[in-house]
C-alpha cells in the first residue's frame, strides 16, 4: 500500500479538464509545501510536472496546475490532449527519515 | 545538457549482489543530494535511498536497510548503489534522481536500469 492515496484511473475527452487527487497526512502532504507531480509515459522515466505544490518547471505547459488543501493535493490538467495520456504520480517530502520521500500509487490518465 | 545515466543492472540470483552506477553530467554534481527510486514491474514508484551532497546524510527505505548501501564519488561525478542479499521483490527498474537544490522535489531523472532477481 502506497503512502499517498491516488485514484487508480481517471479519464477525459480532448479539450476537457480533469483533476487527480493525492491524499496523505499531516506528516507529509499536510505538513510541507513539498508536493510534486510526475508524468510517466510507458517505458519512460518520470518527468517533473509540478513542484512545491503549484509551481511549473520551465517547459511544462500551463495547462498543468497544482494545488493543496489540508492533507490533499491536486493536479489539474486543462484542455486535455492525446499526449497527456500517461501515468501520474504525486510525491511528498516527509517528516520522518524513513521513508524520506513518499509517492502515491499512481493514476492512469486515459484521453478518450 | 543535464543528464543522468544509470548502468549495472542485470539478472542475479536470490541472495546475490549487484552494484548500480549513475553517471552525472551537465551540472555541478557535488552540489546536489541524490536519490535512488525504483519501480517494480507494473507498480508505482518507491523511494529507495538518499545521500547528501557531501555524503554526510544518508537515508534508506526500511525495505532495503541493512542490505543496500548508497555512496557517491564527487570527483568522478558518480552515484552508486551496492545491493546485497537480493530478493525477488527487489526486481525493478532503478532510477537515479537529482534532488533540487532547494529541496522538495526530484528535478532530473535518469532513464533507469533494470534489476531482475530470479533463480
Amino acid at each position: 500500500q502506497s503512502a499517498l492515496t491516488q485514484p487508480a484511473s481517471v479519464s477525459g475527452s480532448p479539450g476537457q479538464s480533469i483533476t487527480i487527487s493525492c491524499t496523505g497526512t499531516s506528516s507529509d502532504v499536510g505538513g510541507y509545501n513539498y508536493v510534486s507531480w510526475y508524468q510517466q509515459h510507458p517505458g519512460k522515466a518520470p518527468k517533473l510536472m509540478i513542484y512545491d505544490v503549484s509551481n511549473r518547471p520551465s517547459g511544462v505547459s500551463n495547462r498543468f496546475s497544482g494545488s493543496k488543501s489540508g492533507n490533499t493535493a491536486s493536479l489539474t490538467i486543462s484542455g486535455l490532449q492525446a499526449e497527456d495520456e500517461a501515468d501520474y504520480y504525486c510525491s511528498s517530502y516527509t517528516s520522518s527519515s524513513t521513508p524520506l520521500w513518499v509517492f502515491g500509487g499512481g493514476t492512469k490518465l486515459t484521453v478518450l | 545538457e543535464v543528464q543522468l545515466v544509470e548502468s549495472g543492472g542485470g539478472l542475479v540470483k536470490p541472495g546475490g549482489s549487484l552494484r548500480l552506477s549513475c553517471a552525472a553530467s551537465g551540472f555541478t554534481f557535488s552540489s546536489y543530494s541524490m536519490n535512488w527510486v525504483r519501480q517494480a514491474p507494473g507498480k508505482g514508484l518507491e523511494w529507495v535511498s538518499s545521500i547528501s551532497s557531501s555524503s554526510s546524510y544518508i537515508y534508506y527505505a526500511d525495505s532495503v536497510k541493512g542490505r543496500f548501501t548508497i555512496s557517491r564519488d564527487n570527483a568522478k561525478n558518480s552515484l552508486y548503489l551496492q545491493m546485497n542479499s537480493l530478493r525477488a521483490e527487489d526486481t525493478a527498474v532503478y532510477y537515479c534522481a537529482r534532488e533540487a537544490m532547494v529541496t522538495g522535489y526530484m528535478d532530473v531523472w535518469g532513464k533507469g536500469t533494470t534489476v531482475t532477481v530470479s533463480s
